[in-house]
Formats: C-alpha cells, structure tokens, sequence
C-alpha cells in the first residue's frame, strides 16, 4: 500500500495570508489527524476526521481549520498567518486508534 | 490528565554501546503506549506499541521496550547503538477524550551516536 502523501512538502508564506494544506491517506484508513511540531512546543494535536466529520479538536484557535472529503483525503487551512505558525505540519492516518502512519509533513515558513 | 513525559531532551551514546530512552506515563486506566522515531525532515515512524498484553514490546531495528505498571514507565532500548539510529524519539499515549481516543506525545529525546 502507498503510505500517507503531504503537499506540498515545503511552502514559503507572508504575515496574513492563508494556506491550504492537503494530506492523503493511506486507502482504507478512514481517520485522519494532524499535528503541528515545532521546536518550543513539539507535537501538538490540532484535530481528527473520521468520515467527513471533526470527532477530536485540540488547543489552536479558530484560524487553523481543516476538513475531510468522502475518499478521506483531508485539508487543513490556517488563515490570517501569523510568524509563530511556522511548524512542521504532520498528517496520520489510522484504521483504528492502535496504531497511526504519519506522512513526511509540510514544512511552513512564515516571513 | 493522561500524559506522557520524557526524561532527558538529549542523549549521546558511542556506537555499539546500550541505549535507553526513558518515558514515564501518567493514566488512570491502563494505557496503550507507543514509541516513534523521527529522522530529519521526514515524518514519524512507530517502532513499538503496547496495547495491555505482553510486557516486554519487541519492534524494528532492534527496539524493545518494558511496560512496568508499578513504575509508571515504557523505557526504550537497544543492547547496541549503531549510527543510523540517530534521530528524535517520541513516547505516546493514547487517551480518552471527547468521546474519542487521541495520542498525547512527550516532548521527544534526541538521541545522538558517535563513532
């Protein structure tokens, strides 16, 4: 099976602009989740999709948003960027919650 | 809360020498537990779980960890390092939140291997 695919791999992004950010699961694997890793606060979960529906949320606010499609693939968007969303964007997918595949993640930078 | 915690942000070890990798979990119901390792610039990569059978988790690469209850911990190791190990490990835990189950990471041990 091809395992989860990120894209882009790396984007370059100003103060108050807004990007979309698209994960590919693994097929069959119906929950997605994403984290963002940054080296002060490292793995963060932000939420989960599970079927096209939001099932878990973490601790960002309203700007980061995502969303899952009916073949599971999912994007998230964060808009009004600030220099602080610069993080490494991870993407799981998972079958049941024993194990996640993780993508290789997008890589922000915020000027 | 449920979480996890990772004693010691760095780690440097000689090549051929034992690794160990330390996590303490915190859970009031018994935990499913997960070690990842990161190489640079790539995703993360499981390379053992625990899900309440047996104690002692064999992985990839040689891995293996102990689920010690009494203890609160899932400590990683590796009788012999080798340089490829080199890379950023995380313990996870799975919990319960929301109605939903979700993994909790610790703050991730870089692990550093000279010849």
């Amino acid at each position: 099976k091809a395992g989860v695919t990120q894209t882009p791999r790396y984007l370059i992004k100003t103060r108050g602009q807004q990007v979309t950010l698209s994960c590919s699961p693994i097929s069959g694997h119906r929950s997605v989740s994403w984290y963002q890793q940054t080296p002060g606060q490292g793995l963060q979960f932000l939420f989960e999709y599970f079927s096209e529906t939001q099932r878990n949320k973490g601790n960002f606010p309203g700007r980061f948003s995502g969303r899952q499609f009916s073949n599971s693939r999912s994007e998230m968007n964060v808009s009004t960027l600030e220099l602080g969303d610069s993080a490494l964007y991870l993407c799981a997918s998972s079958s049941d919650y024993n194990e996640q595949f993780f993508g290789p993640g997008t890589r922000l930078t915020v000027l | 809360a449920q979480s996890v915690t990772q004693l010691g942000s760095h780690v440097s070890v000689s090549e051929g020498a034992l690794v160990l990798l330390r996590c303490n979990y915190s859970s009031s119901v018994p935990p499913y537990l997960f070690w990842y390792v990161q190489y640079p610039n790539q995703g993360l990569q499981l390379l053992l779980k625990y899900t309440s059978a047996a104690t002692l988790v064999k992985g990839i690469n040689g891995f293996e960890a102990e689920f010690k209850k009494s203890e609160t911990s899932f400590h990683l190791t590796k009788p012999s390092a080798h340089m490829s190990d080199a890379a950023e490990y995380f313990c996870a835990v799975r919990v319960f939140s929301g109605g939903y189950n979700k993994l909790i990471f610790g703050a991730g041990t870089r692990l550093a291997v000279h010849p």
